[in-house]
């Protein structure tokens, strides 16, 4: 089975502009979430899709959002950004929220 | 709220040298736990899991880790650490009840470096 893919990999943005980042889950997994991993704060929960709703978010700024296609596709979207958003983002699927999460390579966001 | 601690922040071993990882989580209900590393360069990968049942999981590549419930502790072990083992390792937990299934709660990462 093919893994959890992520495009772009990488990405310069400036601030004030936004920019979109999109997941494709394993073939079956119904269930992604989003992460951004920092340096100085780790691995945080952006937040989590089923079946094209949201079923649980954490603690980022209205700025952040995000969405799930009927193939379980997902993209993820940051407007207005910051230079604080330069961070990798992190995309996992898995079959149910239960389940282990299975993680993409990440898109690497850089912005000046 | 949840949260996930790892005592060590680098830990530094030579080949053949025995490893423990410590981690604890702070949640009142039931969880399922989990560890994952990410070697450099690469995504980050499952190395184990802990649903129910026997609380000493084994795991790929030679580590096992024990869930010990009145401790909120699941530490992370392997008997001899392989130079090819240098790599960050990430404690995680979800909550099995109380609506925040599918957000992993990770611990800030030990990183470990084998000297061959």
């Amino acid at each position: 089975k093919a893994g959890v893919t992520q495009t772009p990999r990488y990405l310069i943005k400036t601030r004030g502009q936004q920019v979109t980042l999109s997941c494709s889950p394993i073939s079956g997994h119904r269930s992604v979430s989003w992460y951004q991993q920092t340096p100085g704060q780790g691995l945080q929960f952006l937040f989590e899709y089923f079946s094209e709703t949201q079923r649980n978010k954490g603690n980022f700024p209205g700025r952040f959002s995000g969405r799930q296609f009927s193939n379980s596709r997902s993209e993820m979207n940051v407007s207005t950004l910051e230079l604080g958003d330069s961070a990798l983002y992190l995309c996992a699927s898995s079959l149910s929220s239960l389940n282990e999460q299975f993680f993409g390579p990440g898109t690497r966001l850089t912005v000046l | 709220a949840q949260s996930v601690s790892q005592h060590n922040h680098h830990v530094i071993l030579s080949e053949a040298a025995s490893l423990e990882l410590g981690c604890n989580y702070s949640y009142g209900g039931t969880v399922n736990l989990f560890w994952y590393v990410q070697y450099p360069g690469q995504h980050l990968q499952l190395l184990l899991k802990y649903f129910s049942g026997d609380p000493l999981v084994k795991g790929i590549k030679g580590f096992e880790a024990e869930f010990i419930k009145s401790k909120f502790s699941f530490n992370l072990r392997k008997p001899s650490v392989q130079w090819s083992d240098t790599a960050e390792y990430f404690c995680a937990v979800n909550a099995r009840d109380g609506g925040s299934q599918g957000n992993l709660i990770f611990g800030k990462g030990t990183k470990l470096s084998v000297k061959p």
